[in-house]
């Protein structure tokens, strides 16, 4: 299993520009997330999923969209993107949401210039 | 939402020392989990506690959940370089909430 891949690593945009975070688990699980990183901050969770069509947001969302049309993928969007979306992303998967252990993908650096 | 707090923020300690971070929260945790993340890296799980006053060791760190179940510690006996990390205290749920971690810096 290759577990939780994203792409691509890094990742530089321009203010305005838009652009998808690929994520992807072979993990067959029905729980995805988006996490952002800052720099020296903890996780904040942008968008999560617990099943193919159905998203929910969580406590960032604005400024970020997403679509969950298969198990395995869970993509997001950022349609203007904006200084303070530079950030490190982070994809997510588990089984469960309660007690279940979370698999973090490798993350996706982004700077919006 | 339910807040989970991490104290201290950064911890530097001298290899061989000791290392204890909390997690502390205003509310009932059903669970408790502790990761690691690298420096660069991203977080992975470590360990999961469930039960009021459980205790759980993997080799150098010990890991309990309060009776209580508001707070837990992960505690790391005479810590190694490759210890360096941010460690993270989450409740799963559906609405996860990670703390701020604790980062840990250790000099040989």
């Amino acid at each position: 299993n290759a577990g939780v891949t994203q792409t691509p690593k890094f990742r530089i945009l321009k203010i305005g520009q838009s652009m998808t975070l690929q994520c992807t688990q072979d993990m067959n699980h029905n729980y995805m997330y988006w996490y952002r990183q800052d720099p020296g901050m903890g996780l904040k969770l942008i968008y999560y999923s617990v099943g193919a069509g159905i998203t929910d947001k969580g406590e960032v969302p604005n400024g970020y969209n997403v679509s969950r049309s298969t198990t395995e993928d869970f993509p997001l969007r950022l349609e203007l993107a904006a200084p303070s979306q530079t950030s490190v992303y982070f994809c997510a998967s588990s089984y469960t949401p309660r007690g279940d252990t979370q698999y973090f993908g490798p993350g996706t650096r982004l700077t919006v210039l | 939402g339910q807040q989970v707090m991490q104290i201290p923020q950064y911890q530097h300690v001298q290899e061989g020392e000791d290392f204890t971070t909390y997690c502390n929260s205003s509310t009932t945790l059903s669970n408790i989990q502790w990761y690691k993340q690298r420096p660069g890296g991203h977080p992975v799980f470590l360990i999961q506690l469930v039960k009021s006053g459980e205790v759980k060791k993997q080799k150098r760190l010990t890991f309990q959940f309060g009776e209580a179940k508001k707070n837990s510690s992960l505690h790391i006996t005479a810590t190694q370089t490759t210890d360096v990390g941010t460690y993270f205290c989450n409740q799963a749920g559906t609405a996860l909430i990670f703390g701020k971690g604790t980062t840990l810096s250790v000099s040989s």
